[in-house]
């Protein structure tokens, strides 16, 4: 089976605007959640997504959204990009967001520079 | 609030020396715990986790980690190192049911000496 994928690799940015990024969880697996990593430090939870739900949210300011589709697919948008955004990516999914002794299975991340 | 810290951003041992990874953690319920292995350009990958029961976890590669509530301790051990273990490791904590959100620690960047 086919892990987490997410799309693109890399995308170079400029300040002030707008940028997708796409994940594609597991077969089966129904929760995405979305962490951001900056060089030399560990991952930040951003948004978790179960069933197309919210069901949780970091601290980040309104300008990053998210959304997961009926196929469980999720997008994280940002807005009004800032330098400071520039960092990896990550999408994890699990099976059943609901339960504590799931596993999160990473994708390879996408790299976002902003310049 | 929940938190891990890990003792150690850069940690160097000789090829088939012990390895020993730091990590503490703070939590106000019980937590489940994880350990992550990243390697370069790559996303994270579990080594291991502690839920409940056992309190010494076996892990891929031959690591293990072991949940010592007195010390708030999850401190990871392989007794021979590789140069394949070469990589950024990552200690990370949840809350038990009902919430995935992962809090991870800052990580330790593993060198192995030929």
């Amino acid at each position: 089976d086919a892990g987490v994928t997410q799309s693109p690799t890399h995308l170079i940015k400029t300040r002030g605007q707008h940028v997708t990024l796409r994940c594609s969880p597991i077969s089966g697996h129904k929760s995405v959640s979305w962490y951001q990593q900056v060089l030399g430090q560990g991952p930040q939870f951003i948004f978790q997504y179960y069933e197309k739900e919210e069901r949780g949210r970091g601290n980040f300011p309104d300008r990053f959204s998210a959304r997961q589709f009926p196929n469980y697919s999720s997008e994280l948008n940002v807005n009004a990009l800032l330098l400071g955004d520039s960092a990896l990516y990550l999408c994890a999914s699990s099976p059943d967001g609901g339960a504590g002794t799931d596993t999160q299975y990473f994708g390879p991340g996408t790299r976002l520079t902003v310049l | 609030a929940q938190s891990v810290t890990q003792l150690g951003s850069h940690v160097s041992v000789s090829e088939g020396a012990l390895v020993l990874l730091r990590c503490n953690y703070s939590s106000s319920v019980p937590p489940y715990l994880f350990w992550y292995v990243q390697y370069p350009n790559q996303g994270l990958q579990l080594l291991l986790k502690y839920t409940t029961g056992a309190t010494l976890v076996k892990g891929i590669n031959g690591f293990e980690a072991e949940f010592k509530k007195s010390e708030t301790s999850f401190h990871l051990t392989k007794p021979s190192a590789h140069m394949s273990d070469a990589a950024e490791y990552f200690c990370a904590v949840s809350k038990n049911f009902g919430n995935e959100k992962l809090t991870f620690g800052t990580g330790t960047r593993l060198t192995i000496i030929p």
